[in-house]
């Protein structure tokens, strides 16, 4: 079983609609969380950061954590074409030494808003 | 956030060859490090290069093959050793970003023919 699961989609959806991208893990030593985005071509930009369980809002962009369940959600509203790219969760623990700053990835969403 | 730059963007090599990616930081950090992402794949952690020490290499990954240098705490390289086409591969550079965030480069894209 691996860490971290993502649903690898892909997604289609028409601009304006709701997106919601999860990720489940087993590690319960994760503690901060993170969601990147990354464009054909590109190298991954980091979208959103959070360390406790609840909601955090940028924008058109929340993050949604739940430490007890284990799954993490990144939700898009009022979704636009320009958010077509693949969306990677990622995560790392507290651990220090040799695992310091260490991240682990889920498989990444590839997401298609439609005009 | 860092801003992060590679060199090269993109290559294609022969095989038996070796090429040495370049990644530079806009300002200091302390932790960089290397990934590898297979086409349509996620990112899988090569090694942590620290500035100072023996870069830290994570299983399945041998200094032999990606040597690893980190003279400064704004610039690393990875080598890629002796090229097979299993080698091609997207590979990314990033550096921590404060205490608990990676920022990534735009990626060396490489084909081993």
């Amino acid at each position: 079983q691996k860490e971290v699961e993502q649903d690898p989609g892909p997604l289609s959806v028409p601009e304006g609609a709701i997106v919601s991208l999860n990720c489940t893990y087993s590690n319960s030593a994760f503690q901060y969380f993170m969601w990147y985005r990354q464009y054909s071509r590109k190298g991954p930009e980091l979208l959103m950061y959070t360390y406790s369980s609840g909601n955090k809002e940028d924008g058109r962009f929340t993050a949604q954590v739940d430490k007890s369940s284990k799954y993490i959600s990144l939700f898009i509203r009022d979704s636009q074409p320009s958010d077509s790219a693949t969306y990677l969760c990622a995560m790392r623990s507290n651990a220090g030494g040799t695992s310091y700053g260490k991240l682990t990835f889920g498989q990444g969403t590839i997401l298609t808003v439609h005009p | 956030s860092a801003v992060i730059s590679q060199k090269p963007s993109r290559d294609i090599c022969q095989r038996g060859t070796s090429l040495t990616i370049q990644c530079q930081v806009d300002s200091q950090v302390t932790m960089m490090f290397w990934y590898r992402q297979q086409p349509g794949q996620s990112l899988t952690l090569i090694a942590t290069a620290n500035q100072g020490s023996e870069a830290t290499y994570e299983s399945g990954f041998v200094i032999d093959k990606f040597p690893i240098s980190r003279p400064n705490l704004t610039f690393s390289t990875l080598t890629v050793s002796n090229m097979s086409p299993e080698d091609s591969s997207i590979y990314l550079c990033s550096a921590n970003g404060g205490a608990e965030t990676q920022y990534f480069g735009p990626g060396t894209r490489l084909l081993v023919l």
